[in-house]
């Protein structure tokens, strides 16, 4: 089964309100989660790296006021997308390093987060 | 941080085994490298993961020469619903702080 999990799965909002996405990771803590975001037929790009309890890490380019991220737990990272407008519409994908308990340092991903906005 | 280059994408046909290889010239000592796949709309799910040699699973192979500056995934006897995009991605999985950068991923389509 997953061990990780994004909700919600899909999502349709207004161009100008907020949307949050949850990661969770179910069966291991991790410090450090990721996000991605990918357009059609396009790879995964990374937006930022979330730490427990820290600040995020954005990469070149991602509006960190655009794209908050939280970690507040070591189960749970949020992103949420301010102000969204029609070109944040994308496919949101979080991940999780376990580099704990699990010994095996994979990098889960979540199922991903499908975000409209009209 | 050690980027990958893959063929954009390859044909197959079913019961073919399919070898898609993937360069990571400036790799570093404990890198590990892990292949994903990816069904469109779905996050990337693990496939195979080495550091060096050999290593196999139920799935696939995951071949990785001495210099370990490159590796390939070998998929015996594929079959349609193995159509997908096929990512490498090479980390440190001791670290928290590394940073895992997709490259291109190679488009892998069966044909009947």
């Amino acid at each position: 089964g997953a061990v990780v999990s994004q909700h919600p799965s899909w999502v349709i909002c207004k161009s100008g309100t907020s949307v949050k996405i949850e990661c969770r990771s179910l069966d291991f803590q991790a410090t450090t989660m990721f996000w991605y975001r990918q357009f059609p037929k396009q790879s995964l790009m990374l937006m930022a790296t979330s730490n427990e309890g820290s600040k995020a890490t954005y990469e070149q380019g991602v509006e960190k006021d655009k794209f908050l991220i939280n970690h507040a737990s070591l189960t749970l990272s949020t992103l949420t997308v301010t102000s969204a407008h029609p070109e944040d519409s994308s496919f949101y994908i979080c991940s999780a390093l376990d580099t704990g308990t699990r010994g095996t340092g994979e990098l889960f991903f979540g199922e991903g987060s499908r975000l409209t906005v009209l | 941080l050690a980027k990958t280059t893959q063929p954009i994408s390859m044909d197959s046909y079913e019961g073919q085994e399919v070898n898609i290889t993937c360069s990571h010239n400036n790799i570093a000592t404990n890198d590990y490298i892990t292949w994903y796949q990816q069904f469109p709309s779905q996050g990337p799910r693990f496939i195979i993961q080495g550091y060096k040699t050999k290593v196999t699973n139920e799935v696939a192979s995951l071949f990785i020469p001495a210099d370990r500056k490159s590796s390939t995934l070998s998929l015996p006897r594929v079959s349609l619903s193995d159509t997908a995009v096929y990512y490498c991605l090479v980390g440190d999985r001791t670290s928290g702080t590394y940073k895992y950068i997709f490259g291109t991923g190679t488009r892998l389509k069966v044909l009947a």
